[in-house]
């Protein structure tokens, strides 16, 4: 158990939905991380919120979105949804917001979009 | 962008022999973590290796960074089937800790 958790554990849903997945991080950790994972594009890090504030930016659509909150819990919107959304997401957290932190990952939130 | 390519993609071994996966990078890497991901689990963190030539060793895991700071190694001496799982590189020199993760190496130990 890495201390982080996920929730739903598992969503299934239509096409042009939207979805929200939740993430608590580790007590202490101030950055969290969202990353998707697929079976044809491996681990993609999507964004990551450090205290709050969004800190990097990688492959997030813009039917994407995240915030962060004040008690550093973090949800992901996913909208307009499409069969290709269709992944396992992965929220993980770190201590810190330097570069060296090490990420502890969450169970993850698998989503089927039908 | 960057592209961090790990070879090979899938590799089968005998329980008992070594496995060597390798993460190759076009562009110089900053910090390398290695991470684990066992079969319906999520990836856990294994080491991180940030000087050049840097070698570090957790039990029958050596992980390795190359001199010129491209490429990186994970090496399992004598594997047995808790092994099993995909390893993962990321590299993190995206700046703010963008996370380039590599693309995997599916690791199967046949009893």
């Amino acid at each position: 158990d890495s201390g982080v958790t996920q929730t739903p554990k598992h969503l299934i849903t239509a096409t042009g939905q939207r979805v929200t997945l939740r993430c608590s991080p580790r007590s202490g950790d101030l950055s969290v991380y969202w990353y998707q994972q697929s079976l044809d594009q491996g681990l993609q890090f999507l964004i990551q919120y450090y205290n709050g504030e969004e800190r990097a930016k990688g492959n997030i659509l813009e039917r994407f979105s995240a915030q962060q909150f004040p008690d550093l819990h973090s949800e992901l919107n996913l909208s307009s949804l499409e069969l290709g959304d269709s992944a396992l997401y992965f929220c993980a957290s770190s201590e810190g917001g330097h570069p060296t932190s090490e990420q502890f990952f969450g169970p993850g939130t698998r989503l089927t979009v039908l | 962008g960057q592209q961090v390519m790990q070879i090979p993609q899938y590799q089968h071994v005998q329980e008992g022999e070594d496995f060597t996966t390798y993460c190759n990078s076009s562009t110089t890497l900053s910090n390398i973590q290695w991470y684990k991901q066992r079969p319906g689990g999520h990836p856990v963190f294994l080491i991180q290796l940030v000087k050049s030539g840097e070698v570090k060793k957790q039990k029958r895991l050596t992980f390795q960074f190359g001199e010129a700071k491209k490429n990186s190694s994970l090496h399992i001496t004598a594997t047995q089937t808790t092994d099993v799982g995909t390893y993962f590189c990321a590299d993190l020199s995206g700046g703010y800790q963008k996370v380039t993760f590599g693309t995997g190496t599916k690791l199967q130990v046949i009893p």
